[in-house]
């Protein structure tokens, strides 16, 4: 099946400092991307999907201008959190489909300090 | 939209045993896919089962079987001859349009030797 890697898999910050997470399909070309959190015992939510070659579309109550969404490139989207506070600590993952069928990475969890 | 309910947040089954966790969703399409997840404590995650809702036959995958009720809109996972292994948060999840997949709020499932 289609692979999807992130990176990093862990991150420790300081509060208002900025974390930048690679998500990389390895075996295939996604023009589409998804960014889903997942805080403790709960499920995911959709942020945002990111699209190749144009702007991103975040989800109601995401702020575009917190979590930034580049994918340059029909491998690699990442995704930025900017001015990282201790409400942003969570587990970040992302997808991306093949077929009717979502590929996911093996998230990052992110702590802020 | 896409709404995905799972009423059972925890579920306890004994090794071999069998056990069927519940999921219903709300969509106004009539072409969709199905999934469940699997999440164990790693928390990749892992398809377990997909159904097309265009197939009347309910997907099965070894010791893995759903039951689709499209017209009630029900799509229930049975396990069976249950292991240890399978301990884990699933996830119940709505795909239309290889797009916007949404996700139940998972039922833990905990496998007693």
């Amino acid at each position: 099946g289609a692979v999807v890697s992130q990176h990093p898999s862990w991150v420790i910050c300081k509060s208002g400092t900025s974390v930048k997470i690679e998500c990389r399909s390895l075996d295939f070309q996604a023009t589409t991307m998804f960014w889903y959190r997942q805080f403790p015992k709960q499920s995911l939510m959709l942020m945002a999907t990111s699209n190749e070659g144009s702007k991103a579309t975040y989800e109601q109550g995401v702020e575009k201008d917190k979590f930034l969404i580049n994918h340059a490139s029909l491998t690699l989207s990442t995704l930025t959190v900017t001015s990282a506070h201790p409400e942003d600590s969570s587990f970040y993952i992302c997808s991306a489909p093949v077929t009717f069928e979502q590929f996911f990475g093996p998230g990052t969890r992110l702590t802020v300090l | 939209a896409q709404t995905v309910t799972q009423s059972q947040p925890e579920m306890s089954v004994q090794e071999a045993e069998t056990v069927t966790l519940s999921c219903t969703y709300d969509t106004s399409e009539s072409d969709y896919y199905l999934f469940w997840y699997k999440q164990p404590p790693s928390r990749q995650m892992i398809l377990v089962i997909r159904q097309e809702a265009y197939k009347q036959q309910n997907a099965t995958e070894n010791r893995f079987s759903v039951n689709f009720q499209k017209a009630a809109k029900s799509f229930s996972l049975k396990i069976s001859d249950s292991q240890l292994g399978d301990a884990a948060m699933y996830f119940c999840a709505h795909l239309y349009n290889n797009n916007d997949m949404r996700f139940g709020a998972g039922t833990r499932l905990t496998v007693k030797p």
